[in-house]
């Protein structure tokens, strides 16, 4: 799994109280991603980064925001949770481009 | 948009059998990778095929990747109950700046 884990494993909120999520790995990898994965939707990008403090959008960002201070650790905030947050959440690295990408264990989020 | 899309959606097979699972895409690549999800798990790297290859081997599985019917083609060879998962595969696009495009995953059910 390429050291990756992601706090919390499992989380109920509530409508519109922020939320984040961590993900930390011990690699030494230098991007990093969350993707969200619903029922017929397969994995969606919501946003990554390639370095230090350089993040950009992927294809879901909308209501979501990242944040990366250090190599090893990847914010994902969700400012305002909303009921179509409810998915798992997965981080991954990859340590250059172009190569494989290793993917965390997932959060289970629940928004109600 | 979904640029990878695989096909079947599911697959059930006898132990013993080969699975076969293919994957379509739209635009040019740099490489197309294959992912394997166990129930509950996160996504596990199997194989990447890079633009300019046309077949690669790793153990049972062999992968093709035909550019000019922006079509692959993953092959596990004598299947194991164990084999029992999601696959997925990710498209990394020209100009992609390191993201990958998962498709929506093929369900493959191997019965003992």
């Amino acid at each position: 799994d390429a050291g990756i884990t992601q706090s919390p494993r499992h989380k109920v909120t509530e409508t519109g109280t922020p939320v984040t999520l961590r993900c930390h790995q011990t690699e030494n990898h230098r991007y990093m991603y969350w993707y969200r994965q619903d029922p017929g939707h397969g994995l969606r990008l919501i946003h990554y980064s390639y370095g230090v403090k350089d993040t950009d959008k992927g294809e879901v960002s909308d209501g979501y925001s990242v944040s990366r201070s250090k190599t090893e650790d990847f914010l994902l905030t969700l400012e305002s949770a909303t009921s179509s947050q409810t998915s798992v959440y997965f981080c991954a690295t990859q340590v250059d481009s172009p190569y494989e990408q290793y993917f965390g264990p997932g959060t289970r989020l629940t928004v109600t | 948009s979904q640029q990878g899309e695989e096909d079947p959606q599911a697959l059930s097979i006898q132990e013993g059998e080969n699975a076969t699972m293919n994957c379509s895409y739209k635009t040019s690549i740099n490489n197309l990778q294959w992912y394997r999800q166990n129930s509950g798990r996160g996504l596990v790297h199997l194989i990447l095929i890079r633009s300019n290859e046309r077949e690669k081997h790793s153990g049972r599985l062999r992968v093709t990747l035909d550019t000019s019917k922006k079509s692959s083609s993953l092959l596990i060879t004598a299947s194991r109950a164990a084999d029992t998962a999601s696959y997925f595969c990710a498209t990394d696009l020209t100009g992609a700046n390191s993201k990958l495009t998962f498709g929506k995953g093929i369900t493959l059910s191997v019965r003992p």
